[in-house]
């Protein structure tokens, strides 16, 4: 079964910091993806990466960063973290075979005060 | 571009209760679909998926057709359970590099005893 961990489960946070999520997949999966999720927005995709090294810009990148210096292990980064980034945030993984599911992580519920 | 319109929540139904959630697509090609659920307090997991027209996913006594000539993929059980409490997403992926999905804003349902 695939695993996708991700390092916290809950997390405050103060404005200003620097605030890194870590995840961590045991599949050896090529794509990893970090969403926000928030009510009545459903999910929101801030960055992916298809390969080390490699990162695309979601459809919210703004204040984020990513990085991905190992295949299984996927960063996000809040460079300066803003209250309007107390969120959950949802991590997942998937091959790059076609018509597969993403696999997720149970998510950190960040609050930033 | 790709799209997803989900019934909006939320749904609130009686223990042995028959539920729909209505979920139809815009998309180019030939999508793969998906459900997620998402329990309270974690993240989501794949309840079911379809990869062609005409496919049938089911699990869980959940069932889903993929209906190319109404661009539709409906999530149905004949007999919801206090347990089927959760928020649904429909998805749609295959069609973007990195295997990204494209999510619907999610549908909160609740079962009553």
């Amino acid at each position: 079964d695939v695993k996708v961990t991700q390092s916290s489960r809950y997390l405050v946070k103060r404005t200003g910091e620097k605030v890194f999520l870590e995840c961590v997949q045991d599949m050896d999966h090529e794509n990893m993806f970090w969403y926000r999720q928030d009510p009545g927005l459903g999910l929101r995709l801030i960055y992916f990466s298809y390969d080390v090294k490699m990162k695309e810009k979601g459809d919210i990148p703004e204040g984020y960063s990513v990085s991905r210096e190992k295949k299984e292990r996927f960063s996000l980064i809040l460079e300066s973290a803003s209250t309007n980034q107390t969120s959950m945030y949802l991590c997942a993984s998937i091959t790059g075979a076609r018509n597969q599911p993403q696999h997720f992580g149970d998510g950190t519920r960040l609050s930033i005060l | 571009g790709d799209s997803v319109t989900q019934m909006e929540g939320p749904v609130t139904l009686s223990e042995e209760a028959f539920l729909t959630i209505n979920c139809t697509y815009t998309a180019t090609g030939y999508p793969s679909l998906f459900w997620y659920v998402q329990y309270p307090g974690e993240g989501l997991q794949l309840l079911l998926k379809a990869t062609k027209a005409d496919d049938k996913g089911s699990n869980k006594g959940f069932e889903a057709t993929y209906r190319k000539e109404t661009t539709s993929f409906h999530l149905e059980k004949g007999s919801v359970q206090v347990s089927d409490s959760a928020v649904y997403f429909c998805a749609l992926g295959g069609n973007q590099g990195a295997q990204k999905l494209v999510f619907g804003q999610g549908t909160r349902l609740t079962i009553n005893p």
